[in-house]
């Protein structure tokens, strides 16, 4: 079992719509939760952090549930520039400071 | 504030050659993590040096090696090169190894094994 497991998609969004996917985890003492953008061929960049409360940043909104152990993201309105691969990440605990990603998922935003 | 940057953007090696990789981390920043990122497939974790000292390792052969130098930079090295060993390769700096945030990525290698 992958460590950080994501679907891959695509998922294809009509722009201006919202789309949620989400990853599950499977190190219960992770301490820190991320995701990241990938666009093609280039290197991953943080999108945003994740807390158990809940955050938003703009249009994005991410969501950690310890319990179940998995990580969601919501991107609101969404833009044709959002078609990227996201990347959940996971960080600490047993793992020590190492970033253990998922294998990304891909979305895909429309005219 | 320099970002982190990465030498050779791109690189073409036979099987069986060695391959040294280099690494600037962002100013001020300590910590430096390589990662290896095969097509398709999300970031691995190759290791991480602190203060010129590899502080953990994940599941490569010996034949991947790592060197931190005094101002922070940082070096990967392949020997006996496969061709699975073609991916691109991320270098990430921190502040310090243990603090709660996400690490910044330079924008890579591509290695391609022939």
């Amino acid at each position: 079992r992958k460590e950080v497991e994501q679907d891959p998609g695509p998922f294809n969004v009509p722009e201006g719509a919202t789309v949620a996917f989400n990853c599950t985890y499977s190190n219960s003492a992770s301490q820190s939760f991320f995701w990241y953008r990938q666009d093609c061929r280039k290197e991953p960049k943080l999108l945003m952090s994740v807390y158990s409360s809940g955050n938003e940043d703009g249009r994005f909104t991410a969501q950690l549930n310890r319990a179940s152990q998995y990580i969601s993201l919501l991107i609101r309105d969404s833009k044709l520039s959002d078609s990227a691969t996201y990347l959940c990440v996971v960080k600490g605990g047993t793992a020590g400071n190492k970033l253990t990603f998922g294998g990304g998922t891909r979305v895909l935003v429309k005219p | 504030e320099t970002g982190v940057t990465q030498s050779p953007t791109h690189l073409i090696k036979t099987r069986g050659q060695q391959v040294t990789l280099r690494c600037s981390s962002q100013s001020g920043h300590n910590t430096v993590s390589w990662y290896q990122q095969a097509l398709g497939q999300g970031p691995q974790f190759i290791f991480q040096y602190y203060r010129e000292e590899e502080n953990g390792r994940g599941n490569f052969p010996p034949r991947f090696s790592g060197l931190q130098f005094p101002n922070y930079s940082s070096e990967l090295n392949v020997n006996a090169l496969e061709l699975d060993d073609s991916a691109l390769y991320l270098c990430a700096s921190s502040l310090e190894r243990g603090q709660d945030y996400g690490y910044t990525f330079g924008s890579g290698t591509r290695l391609t094994v022939v």
